[in-house]
């Protein structure tokens, strides 16, 4: 079955760049889609389709995928963005998520 | 605004059975994809099924595949998961998501997501 890698943990200051890599076989070949979720709340849509923003995300967050690795980055983060990330994409019919990733902004 | 809410769950024997719904409000229930995910306790999300705008096509994870059903009906604007053969793995919370798609590529995101219901698999 498919599968996504993604790091554990990423910690990042305040007002610094956290990037955070979700990896997978041909993952370029496919569309990666990227969730928030906060401590007891439902995961949040942040990017689709590699690099579009929903509304009402702002622009600090940013996608990327290419070579086996799609990516999220988040410039300027702020302790609000401090929450779980998944990436997410399709095996055929099948949705696989990434494990997660838990962001610390200190 | 979109609005989706489940109902149904609680407390469930292994290898017995349990019923989800997802009421839904506020968009066009037939334009969508709809779909279970779960979230055990402290760990990452998982996908469990997905139903087609018309019921035509469903999907499932292979841990659920043969034990729990997806369904929807349109005249309600709800969708639901019989749950059957349940097993303590089974345990976690359960989110009704909507699924939006672009061109061929469907389903896509999630892009809307219930508050989640918790279920418990206990002897």
């Amino acid at each position: 079955s498919y599968e996504l890698t993604q790091p554990p943990a990423v910690s990042v200051s305040p007002g610094q760049t956290a990037t955070i890599t979700c990896s997978g076989h041909n993952l370029e070949l496919k569309f990666v889609y990227w969730y928030q979720q906060r401590p007891g709340q439902s995961p949040v849509l942040v990017i689709f389709q590699d690099t579009k923003r929903p509304s009402g995300i702002p622009d600090r967050f940013s996608g990327s995928n290419s070579a086996n690795t799609a990516t999220l980055t988040i410039t300027g983060t702020q302790a609000f963005d401090e929450a779980d990330y998944y990436c997410q994409a399709w095996d055929g019919t099948t949705a696989v998520f990434g494990g997660g990733t838990q962001l610390t902004v200190l | 605004e979109e609005h989706l809410v489940e109902s149904g769950g609680g407390l469930g024997q292994p290898g017995g059975s349990l019923r989800l719904s997802c009421a839904t409000s506020g968009f066009n229930f037939t334009d969508y994809w709809m779909s279970w995910v779960r979230q055990a306790p402290g760990k990452g999300l998982e996908w469990v099924a997905n139903i087609k705008q018309d019921g035509s096509e469903k999907y499932y994870g292979d841990s659920v595949e043969g034990r729990f059903t997806i369904s929807r009906d349109n005249t309600k604007k709800l969708v639901s998961l019989q749950m059957s053969s349940l097993r303590v793995e089974d345990t976690a919370v359960y989110f009704c998501a909507r699924a939006d798609c672009s061109g061929t590529s469907c389903p896509g995101w999630f892009d809307t997501w219930g508050p989640g219901i918790p279920v418990t698999v206990s002897s």
